[in-house]
């Protein structure tokens, strides 16, 4: 059974501080996703990371693919206030072109 | 952006009652999905839908369960006796085609069961 551990699960900081949120496994996936996921609402695709090593930027908010696709980070620098809320990782088992195998999420709170 | 769309917001219903979660998914969606979420814990797969059919499905999703596809906008995943134990956040979610296309997320159905 495959796995995906998120840490931290919380985590609440000032405004202006950089934080990095990761997601790691023993098994290896095929892709992995980051969502945002508001109170009473569905998660929303923030990216997708699928070559090992892979790095995308999506402001300020930077998501990294481990090597051996086992692995990812998710860094915010400067975080805002409007950064605030839950963060999921997903990945696509390397055998399952359907399912995703999620992370606990980390609720992140950035005060003002 | 196109939407997915899911009825009813929240759903209360007595132990051993059968209930229907409906989605609309987006229009040219191919691949559809269930997902669940008990409060507090993790997001869990339930089953994949593709050309009117399961593709997969996970150890959850036993035979208290079934989905549909009546018409050409409607998705449906019905449990048939609910149990306490299956009161959580269920998530309808569509894709346009394989893997690695965007997996857009409905508001989902609060379900209860007293």
């Amino acid at each position: 059974t495959q796995l995906l551990e998120q840490s931290p699960q919380f985590l609440s900081i000032q405004e202006g501080e950089n934080l990095t949120v990761y997601c790691n496994s023993s098994s290896v996936f095929s892709s992995l996703q980051w969502y945002r996921q508001e109170p009473g609402e569905g998660p929303v695709l923030l990216v997708t990371v699928v070559t090992g090593g892979e790095v995308k930027k999506l402001k300020r908010l930077t998501f990294q693919f481990g090597d051996a696709r086992k692995d990812s980070s998710l860094h915010i620098t400067a975080a805002q206030p409007g950064d605030t809320g839950l963060y999921l990782c997903a990945g696509a088992g390397a055998d399952s072109n359907y399912q995703l195998i999620w992370g606990a999420g980390t609720k992140l709170i950035i005060k003002p | 952006e196109p939407e997915v769309t899911q009825t009813p917001s929240h759903q209360v219903t007595q132990m051993g009652q059968e209930v229907i979660l409906r989605c609309v998914p987006i229009s040219n969606h191919l691949y559809f999905y269930w997902y669940r979420q008990i409060l507090g814990q993790k997001v869990e797969f339930l089953v994949s839908f593709y050309n009117n059919e399961i593709s997969e499905k996970s150890e959850i999703f036993d035979d208290q369960f079934s989905v549909e596809r009546p018409d050409g906008s409607n998705f449906t995943l019905k449990i048939r006796s609910t149990k306490l134990e299956d009161s959580a956040m269920y998530f309808c979610a569509s894709r346009k085609r394989e893997l690695g296309e965007k997996l857009f997320f409905g508001s989902g159905t609060q379900l209860s069961v007293l």
